[in-house]
């Protein structure tokens, strides 16, 4: 399997709940990286987390990352309609060029 | 400041024939990639410019593709010929720094027939 695999691949929530997407990786990192994409979009950066790092906030954004496990995951809190959307975790390797390699994504729908 | 742009949006084309992508990154970053997805697949990495140096293009598919940043700003992607396996999104970005933030454009959709 890939770097970057988000789980679950498709998820649909009402309103005000939290919505939770996990993502493996397979290598080392210097960070992980998530991105989120509207419809016909380009992708927007949300938030990076550092290999040293364990727990990022930013707004109704927490991400975890958890290097031994190799796992990351996003949790949005009291989700919106305007937060449906694609949502992308991507890892830049230790040692590797700086590309970065993403998951093939997770579709998240927001019941109003 | 304006961000990544990219131009086409949309490009329809046949098969055999030559389309060349254009993006125009954040003003100061030196560094531009280009990736693409393709229908149903992960957003793949296809090259990283630094300036106008191809620094890594071990994700270019095959010679038919060829990038280039002439002057270090904008960069082009040209497709010749095109082939229906090139059909998806192509997607720019660009960071100041190495391993830092990327800025993606809305990306071009390349449909070939």
């Amino acid at each position: 399997s890939q770097q970057g695999e988000e789980d679950p691949q498709a998820l649909s929530i009402q309103e005000g709940e939290n919505a939770t997407m996990n993502c493996s990786y397979k290598t080392s990192i210097n960070n992980l990286q998530w991105y989120r994409q509207n419809s016909g979009r380009g992708l927007v950066h949300l938030i990076l987390i550092r290999s040293n790092e364990r727990e990022k906030h930013s707004g109704r954004l927490r991400v975890t990352l958890d290097t031994s496990k190799k796992s990351s995951s996003l949790l949005i809190t009291a989700s919106r309609a305007a937060d449906t959307a694609s949502y992308f975790c991507a890892t830049a390797k230790v040692g590797g060029s700086e590309k970065l390699v993403f998951g093939k994504g997770m579709k998240l729908t927001v019941n109003p | 400041e304006a961000g990544v742009t990219q131009f086409p949006s949309h490009s329809v084309i046949e098969k055999g024939q030559t389309v060349t992508l254009r993006c125009d990154p954040i003003s100061g970053h030196d560094n531009l990639y280009w990736y693409r997805r393709v229908m149903g697949k992960e957003i793949k990495f296809l090259l990283h410019f630094v300036k106008e140096s191809k620094q890594d293009e071990s994700g270019m598919p095959n010679n038919r593709f060829l990038a280039e940043r002439t002057g270090g700003t904008y960069s082009t992607l040209k497709v010749q010929p095109a082939e229906l396996e090139d059909s998806g999104v192509y997607f720019c970005a660009s960071s100041q720094a190495p391993q830092g933030v990327e800025y993606f454009g809305p990306g071009t959709r390349l449909t070939v027939t």
